[in-house]
């Protein structure tokens, strides 16, 4: 089983729209958790952090279940320019190595 | 500004030569750092886990003598891609991690021709 999984999508939504991504990961012992951005051609970024009371950075909120093994990831009102690739990205605190998923790919449309 | 430095960001080379990539961590001393490479519409793949001081980790199926990993030093780790042929034209890019988050390169985009 894949450390992290991710759904590749693609995900095409209307601008405006609000959009959602999960993420899933297999260690229950992991501690650290980000989602990223990826944009064509270019290495990813950190988005943000997400903790376990969750957390809101204007338009975006991530959530983390513990219990489900799960973070996810949402984007209200969809502008053009949140089209990318939103990866998943799990420290297990085993080392210095971060797991990464697949990456979720987002089209907003106009 | 930039955490980590990677050099050089495009480069086109002849097959049969060698291609010496370089990451740099800027803010913080690390003593992982992480080779990726990325091909178009694909997801990013570690290749190697770059440890300072002693060998480098290779996952299966990436060839130890064909990418060549040095790190020398508590910022630079290297990566070099022996006798280059077109099918190693990809997206190479590097990561260090400070257990906060992880931090990129600017990748190096390399084309064998």
């Amino acid at each position: 089983r894949k450390e992290v999984e991710q759904d590749p999508g693609p995900f095409n939504v209307p601008e405006g729209a609000t959009v959602a991504f999960n993420c899933t990961y297999s260690n229950s012992a992991s501690q650290s958790f980000f989602w990223y951005r990826q944009d064509c051609r270019k290495e990813p970024k950190l988005l943000m952090s997400v903790y376990s009371s969750g957390n809101e950075d204007g338009r975006f909120t991530a959530q983390l279940n513990r219990a489900s093994q799960y973070i996810s990831l949402l984007i209200r009102d969809s502008k053009l320019s949140d089209s990318a690739t939103y990866l998943c990205v799990v420290n297990p605190n085993t080392g210095n190595q971060f797991y990464f998923g697949t990456g979720t790919s987002l089209t907003v449309i106009p | 500004g930039a955490v980590v430095s990677q050099h050089p960001s495009r480069v086109i080379c002849k097959s049969g030569t060698s291609v010496k990539i370089e990451c740099r961590s800027l803010d913080f001393q690390a003593t992982t750092m992480f080779w990726y490479r990325q091909f178009p519409k694909q997801s990013l793949m570690l290749m190697a886990t770059s440890n300072e001081g002693s060998k480098a980790t290779y996952e299966q199926g990436v060839e130890k003598d064909k990418f060549l990993i040095n790190h020398a030093s508590l910022t630079l780790s290297t990566l070099t891609v022996t006798s280059a042929h077109p099918e190693d034209s990809s997206f190479y890019i590097c990561s260090a991690t400070n257990k906060r988050a992880a931090f990129f390169g600017q990748g190096t985009r390399l084309t064998v021709v």
